[in-house]
């Protein structure tokens, strides 16, 4: 059974720009959230989506989105990009909202110059 | 809030020794609890749970106890290998919150 899956692994982008990450969770979980890590902060949860609807959101500004597709596939856009965006943003899928064990893909790594 | 507090690394240890990373938590309810490992370049992997009181998680050698009495999930291993040198993350949900709180990590070195 393949595991979560996020694309792409690295990535370089400069301040202003925007960047699209993906998340293909394991099959047949439906729920999928997204944390962000950096030295200084930690593992910070950013949202979470469940049958195509946010359910729950961090505190995060507004230029952090995202959205889930009817296959469970999901998708975070951070947009106007400053270099504290520089983190690993992981991505994690579980069964459903109730379903305590959540499964962590590899992270992208984005770094803003 | 709900919050997890774990010990400040770094942990330098010795092969075989026996390690100890302390966890407490602050949560309304009854929260389950994870230990989570992330080696370098990688993305989390749960190492071990427990969803009530009193129940303990084990895994690969590890193991916690879910604490209610002292609000505590410490992680334990007898004998380390230097295989076991990672960062480690204690984390809760909390039922209605629908998300993970971690704690700050502690890095674990363990030397042969």
């Amino acid at each position: 059974k393949a595991g979560v899956t996020q694309t792409p692994r690295y990535l370089i982008k400069t301040r202003g720009q925007q960047v699209t990450l993906s998340c293909s969770p394991i099959s047949g979980h439906r729920s999928v959230s997204w944390y962000q890590q950096t030295p200084g902060q930690g593992l910070q949860f950013l949202f979470e989506y469940f049958s195509e609807t946010q359910r729950n959101k961090g505190n995060f500004p507004g230029r952090f989105s995202g959205r889930q597709f009817s296959n469970s596939r999901s998708e975070m856009n951070v947009s106007t990009l400053e270099l504290g965006d520089s983190a690993l943003y992981l991505c994690a899928s579980s069964q459903d909202r109730m379903n305590t064990e959540a499964f962590f893909g590899q992270g992208t790594r984005l770094t803003v110059v | 809030g709900d919050s997890v507090t774990q010990m400040e690394g770094p942990v330098t240890l010795s092969e075989e020794a026996f390690l100890t990373i302390n966890c407490t938590y602050t949560a309304t309810g009854y929260p389950s609890l994870f230990w989570y490992v992330q080696y370098p370049g990688e993305g989390l992997q749960l190492l071990l749970k427990a969803t009530k009181a009193d129940d303990k998680g084990s895994n690969k050698g590890f193991e916690a106890t879910y604490r209610k009495e002292t609000t505590s999930f410490h992680l334990e291993k007898g004998s380390v290998q230097v295989s076991d040198s990672a960062v480690y993350f204690c984390a809760l949900w909390a039922p209605n919150d629908y998300k993970l709180s971690f704690g700050a990590g502690t890095t674990v070195t363990v030397r042969a």
